[in-house]
């Protein structure tokens, strides 16, 4: 079975632009949830997802938004890019919310 | 939210030896996993251990939930083993998981 697939990569964005990110949950898994990861640090929630609707929001800017499709995939979206976006984006998935998470490869966001 | 404490910061090991990897948090949890995160980002679960102890093949891991610690062995270490060894502990309602700041542990050969 497919594990957690994200997209794009690897990205480079400039600051102001926006950016949308991409993952697909493994099958049969309705929660997906959202972490951001800088250099040198542990993985900071964004959000959670879980039956199309959103569970949990960490602290994080407006610029943050998220929605979960009806498959279960998901979309993240940041809006007027600064600098410190940059970092690597995770996502996970779990059949549902308390149970073990599954991290796709992530993708690496620049913003120059 | 809770904190995580991860030690030690960075480990360097000679291929064979031994070490022991410690996570302590703050509060009572209902989920807590080791992961494994490799060179190129990704993150491998290695255990959900709430409590009690486990073992898959070299690696072992202990949660003594009512002392709000969790330990993560690692034997006969290979330069595979290498990167940066993560705790993370979900919160009550399971929305959401602490991480730590992780152990880095190089294995030289």
């Amino acid at each position: 079975d497919a594990g957690v697939t994200q997209s794009p990569t690897h990205l480079i964005k400039t600051r102001g632009q926006h950016v949308t990110l991409r993952c697909s949950p493994i099958s049969g898994h309705k929660s997906v949830s959202w972490y951001q990861q800088v250099l040198g640090q542990g993985p900071q929630f964004i959000f959670q997802y879980y039956e199309k609707e959103e569970r949990g929001r960490g602290n994080f800017p407006d610029r943050f938004s998220a929605r979960q499709f009806p498959n279960y995939s998901s979309e993240l979206n940041v809006n007027a890019l600064l600098l410190g976006d940059s970092a690597l984006y995770l996502c996970a998935s779990s059949y549902n919310a308390g149970n073990t998470i599954y991290f796709g490869e992530g993708s690496w966001l620049t913003v120059v | 939210g809770i904190q995580v404490e991860q030690s030690p910061p960075d480990l360097i090991l000679q291929e064979g030896a031994n070490s022991t990897l410690r996570c302590n948090f703050s509060d009572s949890v209902n989920n807590l996993q080791w992961f494994h995160q490799n060179p190129w980002g990704q993150l491998i679960n290695l255990f959900y251990i709430p409590s009690g102890t486990k073992q898959n093949g070299r690696l072992s891991a202990t949660t003594v939930a009512t002392e709000r610690y969790s330990l993560l062995y690692i034997s006969s270490s290979q330069t595979t083993d290498s990167g940066v060894y993560f705790c993370a502990v979900g919160s009550n309602t399971g929305n959401q998981f602490y991480f730590g700041t992780g152990t880095s542990l190089t294995v030289i050969p």
